[in-house]
């Protein structure tokens, strides 16, 4: 079967200093691989998605980038944080249709 | 621009009765509808969907309902139970877009069921 992880689960980081998220995906191959952020008391708003290695699309222009280095291997970076960068990060997997399935998610605290 | 709105942020209801959970969308090339539950700081889980070829989808408490000419669908729940409590997110997708099967969310309902 397949499962989705995603870590840290909690992070607390200061304004202005880097960020590295990892989603990876097991028991498939070639998924479409996605990055959410849910921001408090707002819905789920896609900000990459990626159907195969190296390749990105960014839905939304902001702070953050993301890169698929293996076929499984999802990453959501950033420079340098803002306040604005805090939230609940989550990936999800797809293979084939529309029916998406998330990790346990990511909190964020950009202090 | 929001293409996918779930107009009421909360509901209600007790604990045996029905919950219906509203949800509408703006961009007809919207043709597959999805809805996710999601406990506080857990991600979604996937509920039930419905294809736009069908006006009904049903699995077990929970059935989805298309109406296309007005561009709206709801989720009924039935009994409600106090584990149903949670937000839960209308999604939808154009499946005329290729393989990239992206979702658009609402903002989600809180939905409490009381004892």
């Amino acid at each position: 079967s397949q499962t989705i992880h995603q870590w840290p689960a909690t992070l607390v980081q200061p304004v202005g200093s880097p960020l590295s998220l990892e989603c990876t995906v097991e028991g498939t191959s070639n998924p479409n691989l996605y990055w959410y952020r849910q921001a408090a008391g707002r819905g789920l708003q896609l900000l990459f998605y990626s159907v195969g290695i190296g390749q990105i699309s960014s839905e939304v222009p902001q702070n953050l980038s993301a890169s698929r280095p293996q076929d499984r291997q999802f990453i959501l970076s950033s420079k340098k944080l803002l306040l604005s960068d805090s939230g609940f990060y989550l990936c999800a997997w797809t293979v084939g249709q529309e029916t998406q399935y998330f990790g346990p998610g990511t909190r964020l605290l950009v202090l | 621009d929001q293409q996918v709105k779930q107009n009421s942020p909360s509901l209600s209801v007790q604990e045996g009765r029905i919950s219906i959970l509203n949800c509408d969308y703006t961009n007809s090339m919207f043709d597959y509808f999805l809805w996710y539950k999601k406990y506080p700081a857990e991600g979604p889980t996937f509920l039930i969907s419905i294809s736009s070829i069908k006006d009904k989808n049903e699995d077990g408490r929970f059935t989805v309902f298309l109406n296309k000419s007005a561009k709206h669908l709801s989720l009924h729940i039935v009994p409600s139970q106090p584990g149903d409590s949670a937000v839960y997110f209308c999604a939808a997708s154009a499946r005329s877009g290729g393989s990239n099967y992206k979702l658009t969310f609402g903002k989600g309902t809180l939905l409490t069921v009381n004892p």
